[in-house]
């Protein structure tokens, strides 16, 4: 079965801090992997996306990694910042156009 | 901004009510999505449009009802809807098909079913 895991659920650290959020995925055959923030009230943005050849992808203060072999990728956070308050979701796509599977997402909060 | 926008951004109706979820995406993409967001779920995909035409339909209940008059508009028609039916609904909309190709959201429509 098809699944993205994410851990952890839910997670509070302090403004400056560096976190790094997990993702765990059974898809087969694997296309890509994206990361998305999602601010409350808002819909989902992309972050990141990596294919299978690629093992990190940063995007300003965002760095994902991707273990294709493990199937395992992470998100991490350096700096963190008021704004980074958000629900990070995981979303694996297989080959197929139709295999586009979504992680429940980690809420961060990022606190003075 | 996205590029995709969604109205209204709240909803509250009786289970009697009937009303409609616009969409609008100003990006020039030939495919849209209805999802269904639940507290602490992941994203649930309701219905896709290709070129206008409905090719995916995940099991949704009938009292949900798409309709795709032309590529940059979408909407979900609503009737006699249940309070498990309560949660976020989000557009989103893609240029092709794909698994590759990033998928833009709108804000999103919170529906509260009373």
């Amino acid at each position: 079965k098809n699944q993205v895991e994410q851990s952890p659920q839910s997670l509070i650290i302090l403004e400056g801090k560096n976190c790094t959020l997990q993702c765990n995925y059974t898809v087969s055959p694997f296309s890509n992997l994206r990361w998305y923030k999602q601010d409350t009230g808002r819909g989902p943005v992309s972050l990141t996306i990596m294919t299978f050849s690629e093992n990190t992808k940063s995007n300003g203060r965002y760095t994902a990694t991707l273990d294709a072999d493990t199937k395992q990728s992470s998100l991490h956070i350096t700096a963190s910042q008021l704004s980074d308050s958000a629900s990070y979701i995981c979303v694996v796509s297989g080959t197929s156009y139709d295999k586009v599977i979504f992680g429940p997402g980690t809420s961060l909060s990022v606190i003075p | 901004e996205t590029g995709v926008t969604q109205t209204p951004r709240h909803l509250v109706m009786g289970m009697t009510n009937k009303k409609s979820l616009k969409c609008e995406q100003h990006l020039g993409h030939n495919a849209m999505y209805w999802y269904k967001q639940s507290a602490k779920k992941p994203l649930e995909l309701m219905f896709v449009y290709s070129l206008e035409e409905r090719v995916e339909n995940n099991s949704v209940p009938s009292r949900f009802s798409p309709e795709c008059p032309n590529s940059s508009h979408l909407f979900l028609h609503l009737h006699t809807l249940q309070p498990e039916d309560s949660a976020l609904y989000l557009c989103a909309s893609s240029q092709g098909r794909t698994s590759v190709n990033e998928q833009f959201f709108g804000p999103g429509t919170r529906l509260t079913v009373l």
